[in-house]
């Protein structure tokens, strides 16, 4: 079956320091890889993908992603973290290029001032 | 400009009790979507509709039935609610469909409870 594993359920990160979110992937073929924040109450918003190309992929709101296919990984980072941060993270993987996204558990992210 | 709205945004239904969750979207997408958000287990997707007209199963799709009514408005019906559909609701739209993959614009989501 495909999945996308997040293995930390909470990622605390003092502010102004780098952050990292860990996502694997076990998805057949070569998948478009995504990830998207939640705030408080609100539906989710795209933060970044990566379909080819360059493993390094930059995003929206100073945040980026490196793909490594050897170790199926797509690990969010952020070289220096805010408050304003402090939300819900998921990955996700387009198996099929259609669209249907599986989707990680989630990692909440907390950064403190 | 709304993006994608979902009504109604909260809902208490008792078990057995049928409704029907509304989305609309202003943005032109061709595709739409279901997704259901439970606490440890993040988004399922319950059904999609790759253009107007035509709908197809997701992950988990048991007890729902949907309804692509024309390009800007995708339903979800729950015809006989159980507690197991207890659950956060999202709409989502996409501008691309086929063999493309473009991101999701997500609803603000609607609160379920099934008593």
């Amino acid at each position: 079956a495909q999945s996308v594993a997040q293995p930390e359920d909470q990622v605390n990160v003092a502010e102004g320091n780098p952050l990292t979110v860990k996502c694997t992937y076990s998805v057949s073929g070569n998948p478009y890889l995504f990830w998207y924040v939640q705030y408080p109450n609100r539906g989710l918003q795209f933060l970044l993908k990566y379909i080819t190309g360059d493993n390094l992929v930059k995003g929206s709101y100073g945040f980026e992603a490196e793909f490594n296919k050897s170790q199926t990984s797509f690990h969010l980072k952020k070289p220096s973290a805010l408050v304003s941060d402090s939300a819900l993270y998921f990955c996700a993987a387009d198996p099929g290029g259609f669209q249907k996204l599986v989707f990680g558990t989630g990692t909440r992210l907390l950064v403190s001032p | 400009n709304a993006g994608v709205t979902q009504t109604p945004k909260f809902q208490v239904l008792k078990t057995g009790q049928s409704m029907t969750l509304q989305c609309a979207q202003d943005m032109n997408h061709n595709s739409m979507y279901w997704y259901r958000q439970d606490p440890g287990m993040g988004l399922r997707l319950i059904y999609y509709s790759a253009s107007e007209g035509t709908t197809d199963k997701g992950e988990v799709p048991n007890g729902y039935n949907v309804s692509r009514l024309n390009k800007r408005e995708f339903s979800l019906r729950l015809e006989s609610a159980a507690p197991s559909q207890t659950s956060v609701y999202f709409c989502a739209s996409s501008e691309y469909a086929g063999a493309n993959t473009g991101e999701l614009f997500f609803g603000e989501g609607s609160r379920l409870t099934v008593l």
